[in-house]
């Protein structure tokens, strides 16, 4: 079975602080993926990576940048955290063109106060 | 808990009975369709998938129908279990090599033991 692991499941952190959310996959997946999940707004994609190295900005990159250094993890980086980051953050990988089930994390709940 | 369900449409079923779930995808181009089932705390969960070039596929308890004269999805679930209750979303593909989906708002069912 496909494994997608997320380093925290919950997360305090105060405005202003560099915040790291990491992932790693152990299918030899080539893609990976961060989005936010919100009430009422649903999934939201933040970036995207679909190789080593390799990053495409989602929907919503504005404050947040992402790191692929190996293949199986993908982190997520909060330059500089704000309240209006406190959210659910899911990452997801899949395996490449034409397979487009996407695997998922349990989620890290993060809270900026 | 898990705020995910709020300001999501509900529907609530007696535990036994079937259970239809819509879906209105955007984009006529989408191929690829998946059901994914989230419940509290957790990550989503794949269920089902199908590809439009086919208008049902049967699982374990599972259908889903691709209508795409009107871009509508769905799942039934049979004899539903208190077990299903989750929010359960469809997601599409809309044709990007990378695997990328789009992402339903989703549904909350909840079973009436």
């Amino acid at each position: 079975d496909v494994k997608v692991t997320q380093s925290s499941r919950y997360l305090v952190k105060r405005t202003g602080e560099k915040v790291f959310l990491e992932c790693v996959q152990d299918m030899d997946h080539e893609n990976m993926f961060w989005y936010r999940q919100d009430p009422g707004l649903g999934l939201r994609l933040i970036y995207f990576s679909y190789d080593v190295k390799m990053k495409e900005k989602g929907d919503i990159p504005e404050g947040y940048s992402v790191s692929r250094e190996k293949k199986e993890r993908f982190s997520l980086i909060l330059e500089s955290a704000s309240t209006n980051q406190t959210s659910m953050y899911l990452c997801a990988s899949s395996a490449p063109r034409g397979h487009y089930e996407q695997y998922f994390g349990p989620g890290t709940r993060l809270t900026v106060t | 808990g898990e705020s995910v369900g709020l300001h999501l449409p509900t529907l609530s079923v007696q535990e036994g009975d079937n259970s239809i779930i819509n879906c209105a995808y955007s984009n006529s181009a989408s191929d690829y369709f998946i059901w994914y089932k989230q419940e509290s705390g957790k990550g989503p969960q794949f269920i089902i998938d199908i590809r439009s070039n086919m208008d049902k596929r049967q699982g374990q308890r599972v259908t889903v129908l691709l209508n795409k004269t009107v871009k509508h999805l769905s799942l039934q679930i049979a004899a539903t279990q208190p077990g299903d209750s989750a929010v359960y979303f469809c997601a599409e593909n809309y044709g990007g090599s990378q695997g990328n989906l789009i992402f339903g708002k989703g549904t909350k069912l909840s079973v009436k033991p």
